[in-house]
């Protein structure tokens, strides 16, 4: 079984300010990685992954994380934020094959406020 | 192209009632996963279906039932509604063999009283 742990439930920044969303993970297996965004009454939108290579993947908005497995993290950075990326984050993991493919554990989500 | 369609949007139910929610995946997608997201939590795996059959199934007990049509829409049901059920249900679609590529709808809020 996994488990995600998402270190900060709010995280307030101002805008054009760098920001860091914690997210670490807990799985006996090789895991998929994700991102997800969500807006107020809205469903979840993929923000990025991560299944194999570079351990360090880029969204088309400016985000990024790196897969670290020794310290079994994937934490999500933005140099410069703007008010529009005042969402909802969530951290999910997912077992790389048998029986659990396709089941996806979330963490927790970690409200983003851009302040002007 | 439409993506993940559920409804409703909303419903309002009474405790013990029975409830049907209802998803219709992204067009060419033909696996549908079912997810409850409570006030202030992350979602939580509820069951997928593919190919007409549970696949895999979450810790919820045996009165969330789901079905999948062979046109790939697929339905969750919720028998002897509890006030704990009130929650937004969310709906994904993919496709099997895809690495996964999915696309969640806007969900279902259901509160239970």
């Amino acid at each position: 079984a996994q488990s995600v742990t998402q270190l900060d439930s709010q995280v307030p920044v101002f805008e054009e300010a760098p920001v860091e969303l914690r997210c670490n993970y807990s799985s006996s297996v090789s895991v998929y990685l994700f991102w997800y965004v969500q807006y107020p009454n809205q469903g979840l939108q993929l923000l990025l992954k991560y299944l194999s290579g570079s351990t360090l993947v880029e969204s088309i908005n400016g985000f990024e994380a790196e897969f670290n497995k020794s310290q079994t993290s994937f934490h999500l950075r933005k140099p410069s934020v703007h008010i529009s990326d005042t969402a909802e984050y969530f951290c999910a993991v997912s077992e790389s094959g048998g029986t659990s493919y396709g089941k996806l554990t979330f963490g927790q989500g970690t409200i983003l406020t851009v302040h002007p | 192209d439409a993506g993940v369609t559920q409804s409703p949007t909303h419903l309002i139910k009474t405790r013990g009632q029975q409830v049907t929610l209802r998803c219709s995946p992204k067009s060419g997608h033909d696996t549908v996963s079912w997810y409850q997201q409570a006030l202030g939590q992350g979602p939580q795996f509820i069951f997928q279906y593919y190919e007409e059959e549970e696949r895999q199934r979450g810790n919820f007990p045996d009165r969330f039932s789901g079905h999948q049509f062979p046109n790939y829409s697929s339905e969750l049901n919720v028998n002897a509604l509890l006030l704990g059920d009130s929650a937004l249900y969310l709906c994904a679609s993919s496709l099997a063999t895809g690495t996964y590529g999915y696309t969640f709808g806007s969900g279902t809020r259901l509160t239970v009283v």
